[in-house]
């Protein structure tokens, strides 16, 4: 099976702008999980969609939202980006069991 | 303070040497994750416990779960420069099978292995 991918890999964008990353999970995995790593605050939950449902979210602003469609791909959107959203975002999925599965991540530099 | 401690943050050691790393929580293991990451990629899963206890292998790796302490740690036999990278812990902190997909981690140990 494929793993999770994540498109873009890498992303430059200007303060005040949005940007919109997206996560393909791994075929038949249902859980997508988002997550943010900064070297400040380590590795960070962003919010948890399952049947296009957000099922569990962290200790971040509003202009962090997401999505998830019915092929159970997932999108996440960084509204007024701020320089401190310079990140690695990084989703996961999972099947009906518990262990999380990393995709390779989105770096988003915001200048 | 983090609700999951990991220790050392670093770590510098000579191939062939064996090693540690723990992960501590404030609060009940509900279920304990081990990943490993290259800088600026993604996380690679190693291995997951849940009951105390528990205590898995893969490879050289082992990873053991003390439930009365609220910790686990890694054990590297005989280290390899292939085992150089990040290594994190992740927690499920909460009851309920909604809450393994909202993990907490700890800071990360970062392992060098000279050859």
């Amino acid at each position: 099976k494929a793993g999770v991918t994540q498109t873009p890999r890498y992303l430059i964008k200007t303060r005040g702008q949005q940007v919109t990353l997206s996560c393909s999970p791994i075929s038949g995995h249902r859980s997508v999980s988002w997550y943010q790593q900064t070297p400040g605050q380590g590795l960070q939950f962003l919010f948890e969609y399952f049947s296009e449902t957000q099922r569990n979210k962290g200790n971040f602003p509003g202009r962090f939202s997401g999505r998830q469609f019915s092929n159970s791909r997932s999108e996440m959107n960084v509204s007024t980006l701020e320089l401190g959203d310079s990140a690695l975002y990084l989703c996961a999925s999972r099947p009906g069991t518990d262990t999380q599965y990393f995709g390779p991540g989105t770096r988003l530099t915001v200048l | 303070s983090q609700e999951l401690e990991q220790s050392p943050q670093s770590l510098i050691v000579q191939e062939g040497k064996n090693l540690t790393i723990n992960c501590t929580s404030s609060k009940t293991l509900y279920g304990l994750y081990w990943y490993k990451q290259k800088y600026g990629e993604g996380l690679i899963f190693l291995m997951m416990l849940q009951k105390g206890g528990e205590e898995k292998s893969h490879e050289k790796i082992t990873a053991k779960l003390d439930e009365k302490k609220q910790q686990s740690s890694l054990h590297i036999t005989a280290s390899q420069p292939s085992h150089a990278g990040i290594y994190l812990c992740g927690a499920a902190l909460n009851a309920g099978g909604t809450s393994y997909g909202k993990l907490t981690f700890g800071q990360g140990t970062i392992l060098t292995v000279h050859p």
